[in-house]
């Protein structure tokens, strides 16, 4: 158990389109999701927490108006990147977590590769 | 401020021991874990430490000393397929995690 899964996998855009990034969990409820990104050969980098049925919570430098996150059930969270621009072109990666075997333990989805050309 | 230091590389022999640090100088701490990525893939989580001492899963092991803000991963008889880079991670409050930036570890035959 604990899945959690990304879609689309792989996407290319034109500069100045929106592309939104998918991750569920499936065979559990995550009440907060993570979102990250990462640059090659970098770490992840921790954008926001994403709350069910409220605002996400942005970390510094973040932008929330380019990055806008929707968590409109317990299952799924929503990443939109607004106007991406080839500077957006990143790893997007989500988490969720999920108690299990006495653990709060952080379960990762498969990424998103971005490419904005 | 939040910082987790590794180090950026290590190489070491199959079948062989390999220890990667990390110490952590953070806000909030509930707990060091330990993540592996390989090229192209998302992170997969390896263990977990909230109290002191040695967590052993495997051929992988743990270990944290909180009064240090230091821990460590260890492993034991290496194969070529653990070649990959391992995180260390501070969980913070509200489960949010801070990843290091990262060891890649080079496994030689």
């Amino acid at each position: 158990g604990a899945v959690v899964s990304q879609h689309p996998s792989r996407v290319i855009c034109k500069s100045g389109t929106s592309v939104k990034i998918e991750c569920r969990s499936l065979d559990f409820q995550a009440t907060t999701m993570f979102w990250y990104r990462q640059f090659p050969k970098q770490s992840l980098m921790l954008m926001a927490t994403s709350n069910e049925g409220s605002k996400a919570t942005y970390e510094q430098g973040v932008e929330k108006d380019k990055f806008l996150i929707n968590h409109a059930s317990l299952t799924l969270s929503t990443l939109t990147v607004t106007s991406a621009h080839p500077e957006d072109s990143s790893f997007y990666i989500c988490s969720a977590g999920h108690h299990l075997g006495g653990n709060n333990e952080q379960f990762f989805g498969p990424g998103t590769r971005l490419t904005v050309l | 401020g939040q910082s987790l230091e590794q180090p950026s590389e290590v190489t070491a022999v199959e079948g062989a021991i390999v220890q990667i640090n990390c110490t952590y100088q953070t806000s909030g701490f509930y707990g060091l874990s330990w993540y592996q990525q390989h090229d192209g893939g998302a992170p997969t989580f390896l263990s977990y430490n909230a109290l002191d001492g040695l967590e052993e899963t495997g051929r992988f092991s743990s270990f944290l000393s909180r009064s240090d803000s230091y821990g460590y991963l260890l492993l034991q008889e290496l194969q070529m397929k653990d070649s990959a880079s391992y995180f260390c991670a501070v969980r913070d409050q509200g489960d949010k995690i801070i990843f290091g930036k990262g060891t890649r570890l080079h496994i030689l035959p």
